[in-house]
This record gives C-alpha cells, sequence and structure tokens, in this order.
C-alpha cells in the first residue's frame, strides 16, 4: 500500500527561529509528486511547497524549503524565521498517479510562539 | 468567486437522514476532487471527476455515497442513510490538470447525531 508518514504529532518553536518537519513515504512509482499544505482553524489546506520526484534539485519557496531524498523516500519540510502566521496543521502529501488523488499524512500541529 | 466554494459550511443531521453537500470549483477547472477529514487526521481520497464523469470513484466507502456533477462544473455529494461514523469535515478541490497543483474550499462539517 501507498502511505505517507509523519511522525511527529506537534512541534513547536520561537518566532523568527527554524524548524523542520519530518515525512516518509512509501511508493511504488518512479514519477510521483509530493506536496506539504498548511491548514489553519479556517480548515483551508493551502499548498506550501510541491517537489517533482524527477527534479533533483530542492524546491524552494521564499521561507519554505524541503529536503527531498528519493531512496530514502523522506520529504522533509524546513521553515525558516517562523512567523506567528505559520501556526496551523501541517500535512505531507504524495501523488503517485499524477491525477490529483493525494495520500495525506497524520499531519503535523505547529506551534510558532512569541 | 474566485476560490472554490462550498456549502454548507456545517450540517447537523440525525441518524438514518440524507444529506447533500455542494462544491462549486474554480471556474474553468476540469477536475474535481471530494476527500474526507476525520477529527485529528489527514484526509481521504474519496473521488474524482474529469469533466462530467468520475474517472475515479475508489474512495467512495460504500454504496451510500454517491456524487455528480452533470455540467462538469458544480459537484454535489450525497450520502444516504447517514450514521455516526460519516462525521467529518468533507473537503471539495479544483484543478486545471495541468499544474498538479489542487484548490481546496473551506470544506463542509458534517455531524450525525
Amino acid at each position: 500500500a501507498q502511505t505517507v508518514t509523519q511522525s511527529q504529532p506537534e512541534m513547536s518553536v520561537q518566532e523568527a527561529e527554524t524548524v523542520t518537519l519530518s515525512c516518509t513515504y512509501d511508493t511504488s512509482e518512479n514519477n510521483y509528486y509530493l506536496f506539504w499544505y498548511k491548514q489553519p482553524p479556517s480548515r483551508q489546506m493551502i499548498l506550501v511547497i510541491r517537489q517533482e520526484a524527477y527534479k533533483q534539485q530542492n524546491a524552494t519557496e521564499n521561507r519554505f524549503s524541503v529536503n527531498f531524498q528519493k531512496a530514502a523516500k523522506s520529504f522533509s519540510l524546513k521553515i525558516s524565521d517562523s512567523q506567528l502566521g505559520d501556526t496551523a496543521m501541517y500535512f505531507c502529501a504524495s501523488d503517485p498517479s499524477n491525477t490529483g488523488k493525494l495520500i495525506f499524512g497524520q499531519g503535523t500541529t505547529l506551534q510558532v510562539k512569541p | 468567486g474566485a476560490g472554490v466554494s462550498q456549502t454548507p459550511s456545517n450540517k447537523v443531521t440525525e441518524k438514518g437522514k440524507y444529506v447533500e453537500l455542494r462544491c462549486d470549483p474554480i471556474s474553468g477547472h476540469t477536475a474535481l476532487y471530494w476527500y474526507r477529514q476525520s477529527l485529528g487526521q489527514g484526509p481521504e481520497f474519496l473521488i474524482y471527476f474529469q469533466g462530467t464523469g468520475a474517472a475515479d470513484d475508489s474512495g467512495l466507502p460504500n454504496d451510500r455515497f454517491f456524487a455528480v456533477r452533470p455540467e462538469g462544473s458544480v459537484s454535489t455529494l450525497k450520502i444516504q442513510r447517514t450514521e455516526r461514523g460519516d462525521s467529518a469535515v468533507y473537503l471539495c478541490a479544483s484543478s486545471d490538470g495541468n499544474t498538479g497543483e489542487l484548490f481546496f474550499g473551506e470544506g463542509s462539517r458534517l455531524t450525525v447525531l
């Protein structure tokens, strides 16, 4: 079965510090997409960053970057210069079939403390 | 509107009742997805449409669940004979099919008493 695992149910970080959220996945596909989504209390899932598996270069979006280790099937998210607005639930997801049929992890609740 | 719109935002119903949840995707998006998110969990795929047809309905848990998208735009998720275990947030997303990015709505929270 294709799975996504987030082993950190809760994380906290001081404002302006850096935090890394972990994610591992399992797929037999060779070409797939990986995502990190943010879900604030409003419930709307917001795309943070996306990685295409065939690209070796790690994706970066402003303060957000990933460490993609394809052989290890690891896809961690680093948030630099954490801001209070980053407080939310973060979900790692894979799209093994490239159809938008996402497989989500269990989520990590991140709290940024002032 | 500019984003994915879902109605109702919250729905409370009694066990055994019929429920409809509506999703209005971003204009022009050909792909539409339904996911279910139980409390404290990640979303789980239910069904997705390309245009009017259901391209993959493998995530629907049983035959009480059904979804339609008759004109290739708005979609309705229908749940018959609701059970307490159906209580969850039902998320809808749409995609233009080119970038691979899904745009989500704010979900419909269903509570079955």
